[in-house]
């Protein structure tokens, strides 16, 4: 069975410290995407990155960064210098290969404070 | 592109009403869409699977008869909470998946149910 765990339920940082989130994933299967989503208050989820299984590269964006590692099956997220617009929950989630069925953490709460 | 939009984005209804809630790929045709409810500080947990021209597919626990999905076009997904009762208060929100890219899916805004 697949499962993504985010085992950090909140952070709260001040503004311009960096700030790592964790996610684990478990499955079995060798082919699968890896994402993570933004919620702000307003409660739409904002897509922010998608990994395929096959490419461990890491990825910057701006003050956003993502490891993947498959060797312990992580893909952490990154931000660098945080500002207070990036409070919000953070979810990472898992989908397998030509399947239809997100799977999504728990999630983790983003507090920065000013 | 790939924007999804959901109305209504609040509603408040009485128990034992029935409520629609809307979700709409704009800027493409999705044949398959996605209902997930979400509760104050959890997860999304998916509901059920949307397939245009034909019956949803219903995750384990999830009642059909009480969360009624029509997905009558290339771009309407229809959710119906018939009979609501406080319980059922929650936030729905819908996906859509981009056709050819089946792992990928775009959210909706969201909708914040309230069953008083």
């Amino acid at each position: 069975a697949q499962k993504v765990t985010q085992a950090q339920t909140e952070i709260s940082v001040v503004e311009k410290e960096d700030v790592t989130l964790d996610c684990v994933y478990e499955t079995r299967d060798t082919t699968y995407y890896l994402f993570w989503y933004k919620q702000p208050p307003s409660g739409e989820l904002v897509f922010l990155i998608r990994r395929n299984s096959f490419d461990e590269q890491n990825e910057i964006s701006g003050r956003y960064s993502w490891n993947f590692q498959k060797s312990t099956s992580s893909f952490n997220f990154t931000i660098t210098a945080s500002q207070v617009v990036d409070s919000a929950v953070y979810f990472c989630a898992l989908i397998l290969y030509n399947t239809d069925k997100l799977i999504f953490g728990t999630g983790t709460r983003l507090q920065v404070f000013p | 592109g790939a924007v999804v939009s959901q109305h209504p984005s609040r509603v408040i209804c009485k128990s034992g009403t029935s409520v629609k809630i809307e979700c709409r790929s704009l800027d493409f045709q999705a044949t398959t869409m996605f209902w997930y409810r979400q509760f104050p500080k959890q997860s999304l947990m998916l509901m059920a699977t949307s397939n245009e021209g034909s019956k949803a597919t219903y995750e384990q626990g999830v009642e059909k008869d009480k969360f009624l999905i029509n997905h009558a076009s290339l771009t309407l997904s229809t959710l119906t909470v018939t009979s609501a009762h406080p319980e059922d208060s929650s936030f729905y929100i819908c996906s859509a998946r981009v056709p050819r890219v089946r792992d990928t899916q775009y959210f909706g805004p969201g909708t914040r149910l309230t069953v008083l």
